[in-house]
């Protein structure tokens, strides 16, 4: 109950295209959702995150959209750019506790 | 300000060695992570430590440990080392650790073990 179950482990996406990659949840506590981006030889930084409150939240070219019903959300990445090829985490989690990581994406941008 | 910083970057052991790995977290932020990356297994979380006491522990055998500072940096040490230790290191600041806080982290310290 406590998995974050993050798909799909790799994506290949052309420049210019819209990018997706999708997390699942059970445990309905969790009230945090980030995304974290990793580029090689790096840590992974905050991207975006969203509270369970609203469906959706866009950043620039990234928007996380939330279903609370389904118990998934997701990360779209806009008119995708060969910049934007890193490693992609989901997490969640519930205060006061530690996050939960998704698996992980690899997401390369094809010029 | 100062991002987290890790040493060393890269380091090489033979199996049964120790090391010793060393975090500098942001200043003012009091909460150390402690993670493991390797190929296809994502960020495996070792432990964190708040105010010099441990308050969360991920599942890794003994071998592995850590300690904070009273300034905050931390340390981590793997003894007796494996083959399957070989991963990267992450360490994370937080302000205080809770789930809602951002996550800083370091480039990491590499390990290879031989």
């Amino acid at each position: 109950q406590q998995q974050v179950k993050q798909s799909p482990q790799s994506l290949i996406v052309q420049k210019g295209g819209i990018s997706i990659i999708n997390c699942a949840y059970e445990n309905t506590a969790f009230d945090y959702f980030p995304w974290y981006q990793q580029f090689p030889g790096k840590g992974p930084a905050l991207l975006i995150a969203i509270r369970p409150d609203v469906s959706e939240k866009k950043e620039g070219r990234f928007t996380i959209s939330f279903n609370k019903s389904a118990k998934q959300f997701s990360l779209h990445i806009m008119d995708s750019q060969p910049g934007d090829s890193a490693t992609y985490f989901c997490a969640a989690s519930m205060e006061p506790h530690q996050l939960i990581w998704g698996a992980g994406t690899k997401l390369i941008i094809k010029p | 300000k100062a991002g987290v910083t890790q040493t060393p970057r890269y380091l090489i052991k033979t199996r049964g060695q120790q090391v010793t790995l060393s975090c500098s977290p942001i200043s003012g932020h009091r909460s150390v992570s402690w993670y493991q990356q390797t190929p296809g297994q994502g960020l495996q979380f070792l432990f964190e430590y708040f105010s010099e006491t441990q308050r969360n522990k991920g599942n890794f055998p003994g071998r592995f440990s850590g300690r904070q500072f009273s300034n905050s940096r931390s340390e981590m040490n793997v003894s007796t080392l494996e083959l399957g230790d070989s991963a990267l290191y992450l360490c994370a600041s937080s302000l205080d650790g809770s789930g809602a806080n951002v996550l800083t982290f370091g480039a990491g310290s590499r390990l290879t073990v031989l």
